[in-house]
Formats: C-alpha cells, structure tokens, sequence
C-alpha cells in the first residue's frame, strides 16, 4: 500500500464550480500536511499548509484534515481558469525532515 | 532571491553516457532535497542533506545515481551509466528548516536515448 494515495483525474470543470481534491494516507504517525500546486512545466509551490484536523481558509481555498479517516481534502471555490494546474497533497510524520507527496491531481477549468 | 537554480533546464543523452545535474539552493536554506517526477510514480524523493550532509538516500533507485554537496551553495545529482527508464523531470528543493515550505527550482527534463 502506498503511503499517500491521490486520485489522478483528470478533473474539468466549468469556471466557477466548486472544486474538491483528496488523498488518503496510511500512517496515523503522519501529522502535518500540505497542498502544492504545479504549472505545466514549472516546479511546485506550497499551495496550503496545516497541521491539525479540521479546516483551513485561504480566500477560495480550504484545506480539510480528518485525521481519525486518514483522509485530506483541497476545496477550492469559484474556480477559475487560472487554477488550472496539478495539485499534489504532501504529508510528513514528526520524526522526519522527508515530506510524501501524492501523485497529483490534473485540474482543467474551462471558460 | 532568485530562487532554487537548476541547470540545465533540459538534457538530451544517449544511454550510457553519465549525466550530472546541477541545483544552487536558496541562500541560508539548510535542508535540500532532490526529487523525480514520471507520470507512472509521481513526485519521488530521491536524498536530501542537511547542512551539506547527506541524511537520507533510501530513495536513490539504484547504485548508478549519485549526489553531493560539497558546499552550501551547491549540489549536484549524478547518473552513470544513464539508462532510457531515468527519463522524468528532476527537481531540487530547499527548505530553510525542518518541515517548513519546500522551494522547488524549475526542473531539469532529462530524456535518455
């Protein structure tokens, strides 16, 4: 089993839909997560970063933990074209510097 | 800052032949990671160091990668004899302290003929 699992779309939505990305994980021990998003031929950027169950607003995005599911989630509200990019959910436990990343989500918003 | 660099942007080699990428970190960044990325297995970790020293190479796939970093400022990840299965974009990535944002550079697309 793979430590972080992360459906791959990919996911297209009309612009303004409300987008909702997940991963799964499968180390209680794991305790701080986080949210990048990629541009097509670009390096990742930290999108959301949390470290406790529950949630987390940034303007459109929300950054959902449950840890008793092992379950994370990225909302993100009226989409727009310009969110356009792979997210990749990242997960590290407290006794490591090594941060597990997902596979990524391919996200297309259309006009 | 300008940012995590990586050179070269793009590296076109024939199996083989030994191939070396190259990656300055964010100044005062301690921790640098390097990471390949394939459509197949997403966003691998390869090694990563802290303060020049090499904490964790469990994720380098065989003997024939290599990585140092010989100084602050500087890394390299090496490949010999480079082989068509080591085609991904590698990205290098620095942390200024432990579980803290990681700043990737732009990657370098290796493709192995």
């Amino acid at each position: 089993q793979k430590e972080v699992e992360q459906d791959p779309g990919p996911l297209s939505v009309p612009e303004g839909a409300i987008v909702s990305l997940n991963c799964t994980y499968s180390n209680s021990a794991f305790q701080y997560f986080m949210w990048y998003r990629q541009y097509s031929r670009k390096g990742p950027e930290l999108l959301m970063y949390t470290y406790s169950s529950g949630n987390k607003e940034d303007g459109r995005f929300t950054a959902q933990v449950d840890k008793s599911s092992k379950y994370i989630s990225l909302f993100i509200r009226d989409s727009q074209p310009s969110d356009s990019a792979t997210y990749l959910c990242a997960i590290s436990a407290p006794d490591t510097d090594k941060l597990i990343f997902g596979t990524g989500t391919r996200l297309q918003v259309f006009p | 800052d300008a940012g995590v660099i990586q050179s070269p942007r793009h590296e076109v080699t024939e199996m083989g032949q030994e191939v070396t990428l190259r990656c300055k970190p964010i100044s005062g960044h301690d921790y640098l990671f390097w990471y390949r990325q394939t459509m197949m297995r997403g966003l691998e970790l390869l090694i990563y160091f802290n303060n020049n020293v090499p904490i964790d190479d469990s994720g380098m796939p065989e003997d024939r990668f290599s990585a140092k970093m010989p100084n602050a400022s500087f890394s390299t990840l090496k490949i010999q004899p480079s082989e068509p299965r080591d085609s991904a974009v590698y990205f290098c990535a620095s942390t200024p302290g432990r579980l803290r944002e990681a700043f990737f550079g732009q990657g370098t697309r290796l493709t192995v003929v």
